[in-house]
C-alpha cells in the first residue's frame, strides 16, 4: 500500500523565519512528488518533482527531491503572514492514476 | 476561465438521504476524480475517471457512485447517506489520463449528515 507521510504536523513561526516542511514516500514505481498549498477552499499547485536533487523554485519557495532516501523538503524563506496554510505533499506511481496524499502540515505564522 | 466548478457549496442532509454533487470542467480533461477530506486524515480518493465511460474505484469507494457520461461532467452521488459520509469532498481534473501532472481542484462541497 502507498503511503505519504509528513512533518511536522503543525508549525508555528514568527515572520521572516525560514521553515522546512518534511514528506517522506513509498509508492510502487515512483514516478512524481507534488506539493500544495491549501488555504480556506481548493489545494492549489506548487510544484511537481520527477528528477532526484533538481530544485524547483517559485519565490521564496522551493523543494527538492532524494529518490534514493525517498522523501522530500519543501523550504520558505522570510516567511509571511500570507503563507500560513495547510501544505500537502502527495506522491505518484508509474501506471497509476491515483495520488497519495499525505496529512498535511499546518503552518501558522504569526507577526 | 472556470476550471473546475462544484456545486454545491454547502449541504445537510438526514440519514438514509440520497443526492448528487456535481462537477464540470472546461478544460477538456481527460482525467477526472473525487477526493474526501476528513481532518487529521489528508485527501483520500474515492472514485476517479480517465475518460467518458471509464470510471474506477479508489481508496475509499463505498457508499459512492459515479458516472462519466462527457468528457466535461464527473457527478458523484451518495446513494443512502450516513454521518460518516459527513466531509468537503474536492472534486479535481488532469490533463491526460494519467497522473503526469497537477490536480486542478475545484473549491469544495461540505457535506454534513444529521
Amino acid at each position: 500500500e502507498d503511503k505519504v507521510v509528513q512533518s511536522p504536523l503543525s508549525l508555528v513561526v514568527h515572520e521572516g523565519d525560514t521553515v522546512t516542511l518534511n514528506c517522506s514516500y513509498e509508492v510502487t514505481n515512483f514516478r512524481s512528488l507534488l506539493w500544495y498549498k491549501q488555504e480556506k477552499k481548493a489545494p492549489t499547485f506548487l510544484f511537481m518533482l520527477t528528477s532526484s536533487g533538481i530544485e524547483k523554485k517559485s519565490g521564496r519557495l522551493s523543494s527538492i527531491l532524494d529518490k534514493k532516501e525517498l522523501f522530500s523538503i519543501l523550504n520558505i524563506t522570510a516567511t509571511q503572514t500570507g503563507d500560513s496554510a495547510v501544505y500537502l505533499c502527495a506522491a505518484a506511481g508509474a501506471g497509476s492514476y491515483q495520488l497519495t496524499f499525505g496529512k498535511g502540515t499546518k503552518l501558522s505564522v504569526i507577526p | 476561465n472556470a476550471g473546475v466548478t462544484q456545486t454545491p457549496k454547502f449541504q445537510v442532509l438526514k440519514t438514509g438521504q440520497s443526492m448528487t454533487l456535481q462537477c464540470a470542467q472546461d478544460m477538456n480533461h481527460e482525467y477526472m476524480s473525487w477526493y474526501r477530506q476528513d481532518p487529521g486524515m489528508g485527501l483520500r480518493l474515492i472514485h476517479y475517471s480517465v475518460g467518458a465511460g471509464i470510471t474506477d474505484q479508489g481508496e475509499v469507494p463505498n457508499g459512492y457512485n459515479v458516472s462519466r457520461s462527457t468528457t466535461e461532467d464527473f457527478p458523484l452521488r451518495l446513494l443512502s447517506a450516513a454521518p460518516s459520509q459527513t466531509s468537503v469532498y474536492f472534486c479535481a481534473s488532469s490533463a491526460g489520463t494519467g497522473m503526469r501532472g497537477e490536480l486542478f481542484f475545484g473549491e469544495g462541497s461540505r457535506l454534513t449528515v444529521l
